[in-house]
């Protein structure tokens, strides 16, 4: 059983293209993450969402809008693609205990992005 | 959030202990000491946190400093599969809502046969 799966593994487009990202975590937890992981390995939080609200946007370019359809899903689309976006984008999900130190964070596989 | 220093990389035979450190000379009283690690081609997960106690789990053991200035993850016999980026993150305990994980440069381990 995937706990968070992310779709498509891949994904290859040209400079300028709209492209969407999707997320979804069976574990029932109530908020959800966006990472970027860029070439030199740096991990950096994007998003996160808590009961489909937006609580974090860390200064991302207004080209991303996550969408959080339901608690289970939280999907990022991306317009007018640009060669700087090309990364690995990591989804996650945690329970949110009220504002607890511990809210174990579960990581997807991530999505390869490249725009050519 | 407080920073955290880790070794870029190190290296170890398999079947033996390693000693992860990270150093937090900076870090607040209300800030708990959390690692995660990422292997090749995966998402990052959950190894162990603590906040003065040392702390065992199945996956290794955390000992912290008396003074809280630094922490080291042991792993107490490594295998091939422990071969990962290793992340020391510090989380403040009145963290609001949905909190992120702020990771640094992380400790590459390098396990050989």
């Amino acid at each position: 059983d995937t706990a968070v799966s992310q779709t498509p593994k891949y994904l290859v487009t040209q400079m300028g293209n709209d492209k969407s990202i999707k997320c979804e975590q069976n574990l029932g937890h109530d908020t959800m993450y966006w990472y970027k992981q860029d070439s030199k390995k740096f991990l950096k939080i994007m998003f996160s969402y808590n009961n489909k609200e937006l609580i974090i946007n860390e200064t991302v370019p207004n080209r991303f809008s996550p969408k959080s359809p339901d608690k289970a899903h939280l999907n990022l689309h991306i317009n007018s693609l640009e060669l700087g976006d090309s990364a690995v984008y990591f989804c996650a999900s945690s329970q949110d205990l009220g504002g607890s130190y511990y809210n174990e964070q579960f990581f997807g596989p991530g999505t390869r992005l490249t725009v050519l | 959030d407080a920073k955290t220093t880790q070794p870029n990389s190190m290296e170890s035979n398999e079947e033996e202990p390693v000693h992860l450190p990270c150093n937090h000379s900076t870090i607040s009283g209300t800030d708990y000491i959390h690692w995660y690690r990422q292997l090749p081609s995966q998402g990052p997960e959950y190894v162990i946190h603590g906040l003065t106690s040392n702390v065992n789990n199945r996956m290794a053991s955390l000992a912290i400093a008396e003074d809280r200035k630094s922490s080291t993850l042991i792993l107490h016999r490594a295998t091939l599969r422990d071969a990962a980026v290793y992340y020391c993150i510090l989380r403040d305990v009145n963290t609001g809502t949905a909190s992120k994980l702020t990771f640094g440069t992380g400790t590459r381990l390098q396990v050989t046969l």
